[in-house]
């Protein structure tokens, strides 16, 4: 059972590069999430997708651009990095039925800004 | 705007006590609550997920409590043990269930 899949695990950037963090879930969710988990902040939402071809802003997007690809893999952009951006990054993913499932977490990307 | 804060921040007890860990929220009109797991390096794991219109929910040692009312849930860990030693943190759910605003998390230790 994959679950829900990130890469890369590490990444050291310098200021101003650019890089794509890929996620990818093998259980048929419609609802995708990309979060950032800083020290005594918890966890806060960058965007999220309902289902494929849609995507909404949530607390903390600037800075950051997303891709709904199909219906498994959801990539979260940063076009010019900042040390700011320094984090670390969480994809998760979550079915409906009516009522919203659990999420699933991938384990991280985590990504320093130099 | 929700705000969601955990109370411990840190919690150490010995092997077998009961334990319980709070979560409070500033807005009431929330979809459902969810309590997840955090062990270091690793990601979140959900534990129990209480939908709005349900007051409580169970899955082996664990009991989750939810009262919309007065902007709080609980977690209760039964006969704890050395394997629950992580990070515990729970998230509101808002907008249908498709935005989730997480506490800060309380760390756990249970010590053999």
């Amino acid at each position: 059972n994959a679950g829900v899949t990130q890469t890369p695990k590490f990444q050291v950037l310098k200021t101003g590069q650019s890089m794509t963090l890929q996620c990818a879930q093998d259980m048929n969710h419609n609802s995708m999430y990309w979060y950032r988990q800083d020290p005594g902040m918890g966890l806060r939402l960058i965007y999220y997708s309902a289902s494929e071809g849609t995507t909404d802003k949530g607390e903390v997007p600037n800075g950051y651009n997303v891709s709904r690809l199909n219906k498994r893999e959801f990539s979260l952009r940063l076009e010019s990095a900042a040390p700011s951006q320094t984090s670390v990054y969480f994809c998760a993913s979550s079915s409906w039925d009516g009522f919203n499932q659990p999420q699933h977490f991938g384990d991280g990307t985590r990504l320093s800004i130099l | 705007k929700q705000e969601v804060t955990q109370i411990p921040a840190a919690l150490s007890v010995p092997e077998g006590e009961n334990l319980v860990l709070n979560c409070s929220f500033t807005d009431s009109a929330i979809y459902n609550l969810q309590w997840f797991r955090q062990d270091p390096g690793k990601g979140l794991t959900s534990l129990l997920l209480i939908q709005s219109s349900q007051r409580e929910q169970t899955s082996g040692r664990l009991n989750a409590s939810l009262d919309k009312s007065s902007g709080r849930s609980t977690l209760y860990i039964a006969a704890s043990q050395p394997g629950d030693s992580a990070t515990y943190l729970c998230a509101a759910g808002e907008n249908y269930g498709q935005n989730f605003v997480f506490g800060p998390g309380t760390r756990l230790s249970v010590l053999p």
